[in-house]
């Protein structure tokens, strides 16, 4: 079973601080996903990445930056951290194939910033 | 914005009943995908059906395709407590890796 591991369950940062959230999977998928999710909006993607080094902006990319330097590992950055940046952190990944493949999801960070 | 709009919002019934969520989406798809999430937990691939398919079962999962509608339909026949979790739809974005999620339907299954 693919698994992806997301490096904390809950943390709870300070407004300014710069965050790394971490994801790692095992499966040597070539994309993989970060999302935030907030009730009533659903899942929205934040950054994505099809191959080592390549990152594309999601649909709400401000005040987050990404870091794939291995293929099996895709940080996300909040710079400065904002107390609108409080959300479920979802990294997710699949294979890159000719037909978009199920994603497989971590069971996510609940980041809060004070 | 979302391409893919879950109906209803939230379901409540008995365990043993069937439950019956909708996802419309308003481009031209490939394929679409419905997941379950658990509460507190990432979400969990359930099944995945072409755009030339209409119909598709997986145990206790039947999901159906009508691309002319611009929808789909998830039935969990003879739901169980432990059917309870919010499900999704996800849509590709055409020319992109990007998927395109759903706001969810929240189930509920009374024991």
């Amino acid at each position: 079973d693919v698994k992806v591991t997301q490096s904390s369950r809950y943390l709870v940062k300070r407004t300014g601080e710069k965050v790394f959230l971490e994801c790692v999977q095992d499966m040597d998928h070539e994309n993989m996903f970060w999302y935030r999710q907030d009730p009533g909006l659903g899942l929205r993607l934040i950054y994505f990445s099809y191959d080592v080094k390549m990152k594309e902006k999601g649909d709400i990319p401000e005040g987050y930056s990404v870091s794939r330097e291995k293929k099996e590992r895709f940080s996300l950055i909040l710079e400065s951290a904002s107390t609108n940046q409080t959300s479920m952190y979802l990294c997710a990944s699949s294979l890159r194939q000719r037909y978009f493949q199920p994603q497989h999801f971590g069971d996510g960070t609940r980041l809060s910033i004070l | 914005s979302q391409q893919g709009e879950e109906d209803p919002q939230a379901l409540s019934i008995q365990e043993g009943e069937n439950a019956t969520m909708n996802c419309s989406y308003k481009t031209s798809i490939n394929n679409l995908q419905w997941y379950r999430q658990n509460s507190g937990r990432g979400l969990v691939h359930l099944i995945l059906i072409r755009s030339n398919e209409r119909e598709k079962h997986s145990g206790r999962l039947r999901v159906t395709l009508d691309t002319s509608k611009k929808s789909s339909s998830l039935l969990i026949t003879a739901s169980r407590a432990a059917d309870t979790a919010s499900y999704f739809c996800a849509t590709d974005a055409s020319g992109t890796y990007k998927y395109i999620f759903g706001t969810g339907t929240r189930l509920k299954v009374l024991a």
